[in-house]
């Protein structure tokens, strides 16, 4: 079975752009959730979806936003990018049929992204 | 509010030498408790976790870790590390029936031959 994959794996972008990362989870799960990985602020937890909705939320800005295709295919967004979203952004799926951490979560090799 | 500590950052250790990595975390409610290893360049691959039952919890490649509830601890454990267990490791905790899934900081754990 395939695992998790994000793409693009590496990403630079300026100030004040947007960005769009993207991740396909493992077949036949439907939660995805994202983290952002930085050294200042560790892991942090973004938002998850499961089927199709945005069931959980982390504490970040509205810059920061996901969707999750019909396929369970999963995109999260950043607009107005800041210096300090510079960071390893990883997804991970499960089954997660019973709530976002109680099944196993399998990690995607994240997205490295550069803010100048 | 549910945390998290993990009080060492790194953690030598010689090959086939015991380790144990600390997590204490804090709750005034029930929690699920996991332990994630990052290798480098890579995303975080699920150890172990806690969600109810044995307090002893046995995981992948040889990692245990044990549920205490008065100490709020989960610390994990290997008897005898490999030079592959070179990593770091993430603790995580959420609260149940939460939407929150809190980590550690993170303990970079480097053997040695």
């Amino acid at each position: 079975k395939a695992g998790v994959t994000q793409t693009p794996r590496y990403l630079i972008k300026t100030r004040g752009q947007q960005v769009t990362l993207s991740c396909s989870p493992i077949s036949g799960h439907r939660s995805v959730s994202w983290y952002q990985q930085t050294p200042g602020q560790g892991l942090q937890f973004l938002f998850e979806y499961f089927s199709e909705t945005q069931r959980n939320k982390g504490n970040f800005p509205g810059r920061f936003s996901g969707r999750q295709f019909s396929n369970s295919r999963s995109e999260m967004n950043v607009s107005t990018l800041e210096l300090g979203d510079s960071a390893l952004y990883l997804c991970a799926s499960s089954l997660a049929t019973g709530g976002p951490f109680t099944d196993t979560q399998y990690f995607g090799p994240g997205t490295r992204l550069t803010v100048l | 509010a549910q945390s998290v500590t993990q009080l060492d950052s790194q953690v030598p250790v010689f090959e086939e030498a015991p380790v144990e990595l600390r997590c204490n975390y804090s709750s005034s409610v029930s929690v699920y408790l996991f332990w994630y290893v990052q290798y480098p360049n890579q995303g975080l691959q699920l150890l172990l976790k806690y969600l109810s039952g044995s307090t002893l919890v046995k995981g992948i490649n040889g990692f245990e870790a044990e549920f205490n509830k008065s100490q709020t601890s989960f610390h994990l454990r290997k008897p005898s590390v490999h030079i592959s267990d070179t990593a770091e490791y993430f603790c995580a905790v959420t609260e149940i029936n939460t939407d929150k899934l809190i980590f550690g900081t993170g303990t970079r754990l480097q053997v040695f031959p």
